[in-house]
């Protein structure tokens, strides 16, 4: 069956620092790959999406992501952190041909110190 | 491009009411419509899947006489809490995908709906 693991449910950094939020997958292809950002009492927005071709992707807000078929992750990055970037992130699989859904990993709180 | 609203942002109601709410995507077609539900400090929970002009597909284990959902375009879907309990009270997202270029393949969701049931 197709899971989502994020295996750290709280991330503190420092305002600067850099930063990598781990998502990994189960699946028995390659599915299509997202990061999405949810600030409190918000919606998500979309990050990044690896589909196919380049392994590294380019996002908004400075992040990338980069997916490693042979560790079966998709791991979210950023050089330099920002104050505003402390939010929930969200890695996601999907879409499904068995109806067209997407599975969310749990998810990953950031906070980000002065 | 791919905005999707969802109204009410914020509602509160009493309890053995109903509460609509309401979805939209507002630059493209939506073919598929998703509502999820969200609790405190957790992931999204998916209620079900709509496709435009066809029947919800329900989750296992959500009341489809509970929460009605209506997906009558392809830009507007409706999510319907019937007899709102306190139990009931939550975040929900919407979200919309479509097949055209740019959106495809791709989930968009609105910034949510919280619900207060008194």
């Amino acid at each position: 069956a197709q899971s989502v693991t994020q295996p750290d449910i709280h991330i503190t950094v420092s305002e600067g620092a850099s930063l990598e939020l781990r998502c990994n997958y189960s699946y028995g292809a390659t599915p299509y790959l997202f990061w999405y950002v949810q600030s409190p009492g918000q919606g998500l927005q979309l990050l990044l999406k690896y589909f196919s071709g380049d392994t590294l992707v380019q996002g908004i807000k400075g992040f990338e992501a980069e997916f490693k078929r042979s560790q079966s992750s998709f791991n979210l990055r950023k050089p330099s952190v920002h104050w505003s970037d402390a939010a929930e992130y969200f890695c996601a699989v999907g879409p499904f041909s068995t109806g067209n859904q997407f599975y969310f990993g749990t998810g990953t709180s950031l906070t980000v110190i002065p | 491009g791919a905005v999707v609203s969802q109204h009410p942002s914020r509602v509160i109601c009493k309890s053995g009411t109903s509460v609509k709410i309401e979805c939209r995507s507002l630059d493209f077609q939506a073919t598929t419509m998703f509502w999820y539900r969200q609790f405190p400090k957790q992931s999204l929970m998916l209620m079900a899947t709509s496709n435009e002009g066809s029947k919800a597909t329900y989750e296992q284990g959500v009341e489809k006489d509970k929460f009605l959902i209506n997906h009558a375009s392809l830009t507007l879907s409706t999510l319907t809490v019937t007899s709102a309990h306190p139990e009931d009270s939550s975040f929900y997202i919407c979200s919309a995908t479509s097949t055209g270029t740019g959106t495809s393949n791709t989930q968009y969701f609105g910034p949510g709906t919280r619900l207060t049931v008194l």
